[in-house]
């Protein structure tokens, strides 16, 4: 079966860093690029950026760019999403996803999410 | 404000027809196929419909997609109470570097 697995919720300050992570298994994990994907209480889906692990290219959305780093260990199978510095409004569900090319483009499976909660 | 332009809500009778629908432009579903996510409460989103048109493994007959120029729609026949949920369009969009853009999600309620 094939799976992304995402760690556990997280509870931070402002200022703080921190890393999160998304395994994959049941597939050959760098032949499909890794996405992350924001979604704050209440509110829609938002694209973050994406990794290819065969090679750690990466691109961002701008929306994104400069505040977060994608990564990925090929080695472990998993991605990860680091903030060097959160804000309150880094507070969201983080999900990763596999995205899948073939006649199209498509995200399957998603991961079960990451809760991020910033605070004071 | 998303990118791409769904209705924030929809509803139906169980065994009702309904459609969402799914505006967006040149640069995305003009010229890239469209995805449709479901979103169940307190769930991770999963595919419904991929490439315009199909349905995953495992997905119900009962939803359907389609796409025109830059527009797209999903339709759920039959509805049932378990179709309550946020649906999402979403497609690639080849402005600038490229991105995923998403729909702003569409909150179905089974009346």
């Amino acid at each position: 079966e094939v799976q992304l697995v995402q760690s556990g919720a997280e509870v931070k300050k402002p200022g703080e860093s921190l890393t999160i992570s998304c395994k994959g298994s049941g597939y050959s994990f760098t032949s499909y690029w890794i996405n992350w994907v924001r979604q704050m209480p209440g509110k829609g889906l938002e694209w973050m950026g994406r990794i290819d692990p065969s090679d750690s290219y990466t691109n961002y959305s701008p929306s994104f760019q400069g505040h977060v780093t994608i990564s990925a260990d090929k080695s472990i199978s998993t991605a990860y999403l680091q903030w060097s510095s959160l804000k309150a409004s880094d507070t969201a569900m983080y999900y990763c996803a596999r995205r899948i090319a073939a006649a199209g483009l498509w995200f399957d499976p998603w991961g079960q999410g990451t809760l991020v909660t910033v605070s004071s | 404000q998303s990118v791409l332009t769904q209705p924030p809500s929809a509803s139906g009778t169980p065994g009702q027809r309904v459609t969402i629908s799914c505006s967006g432009s040149s640069s995305n579903i003009g010229s890239n196929t469209v995805n449709w996510y479901q979103q169940l409460p307190g769930t991770a989103p999963k595919l419904l419909i991929y490439s315009n048109t199909q349905r995953p493994s495992g997905v119900p007959d009962r939803f359907s997609g389609s796409k025109s120029g830059t527009s797209a729609s999903l339709a759920i026949s039959g509805l049932q109470s378990e179709d309550e949920a946020d649906y999402y369009c979403a497609a690639w969009d080849d402005s600038l570097d490229g991105s995923w853009v998403f729909g702003g999600g569409t909150k179905l309620t089974v009346l």
